[in-house]
């Protein structure tokens, strides 16, 4: 398995409040994801990273912001959660572009309340 | 906008029956296709993938997918399916803007 972590795991936290979630990578890749995935939806991309400091936004960014300070982690902020983020969050990476395989990591469950 | 389309949602099979869930994109210029499980409570997974060449594809568990260009579509088959194969399945498609676009998902249940 590719060396993906995600922290934390699991995560219940109230509207309003701000919440960060962190994916670690030590395979030096370039291109790192977020995604959530909700039933009947699949995996939606939320933002992504093309190199440190390099992001852009997928089909669902609003209400998430990301950062990438160094290569092997890649970080996505709920600026003021809602009940609607409540979701499975995955990170994913990817060597040579989005075209090519991704590695997904293990996942984190959030519940806003 | 390009789209992805799994046609069966929820699929329930007994032991040592064939398999082949639906897979159909949008987009009509050169594509990469993928197959994705997830198996249950862990993270996804690749199954196979296909980029150009022979359009059978195989991969991992006994798996395979043909690549149909003028049906726009990217099936996924096994020949007979095991209680293990009890997951999400998920196909995606390399959007024209590099990105990957994933269908809805197909949860298979297989009986013993």
């Amino acid at each position: 398995d590719a060396g993906i972590t995600q922290s934390p795991r699991h995560k219940v936290t109230e509207t309003g409040t701000p919440v960060t979630l962190r994916c670690h990578q030590t395979e030096n890749h370039r291109y790192m994801y977020w995604y959530r995935q909700d039933p009947g939806h699949g995996l939606r991309l939320i933002h992504y990273s093309y190199g440190v400091k390099d992001t852009d936004k997928g089909e669902v960014s609003d209400g998430y912001s990301v950062s990438r300070s160094k290569t092997e982690d890649f970080l996505l902020t709920l600026e003021s959660a809602t009940s609607s983020q409540t979701s499975v969050y995955f990170c994913a990476i990817s060597g040579r572009g989005a075209g090519d395989e991704q590695f997904f990591g293990p996942g984190t469950r959030l519940t806003v309340l | 906008a390009q789209s992805v389309s799994q046609h069966n949602h929820h699929v329930i099979l007994s032991e040592a029956a064939s398999l082949e869930l639906g897979c159909n994109y949008s987009y009509g210029g050169t594509v990469n296709l993928f197959w994705y499980v997830q198996y249950p409570g862990q993270h996804l997974q690749l199954l196979l993938k296909y980029f150009s060449g022979d359009p059978l594809v195989k991969g991992i568990k006994g798996f395979e997918a043909e690549f149909i260009k003028s049906k726009f579509s990217f099936n996924l088959r096994k020949p007979s399916v095991q209680w293990s194969d009890t997951a999400e399945y998920f196909c995606a498609v390399r959007s024209n803007t590099g990105k990957l676009i994933f269908g809805q998902g197909t949860t298979l249940q297989v009986k013993p």
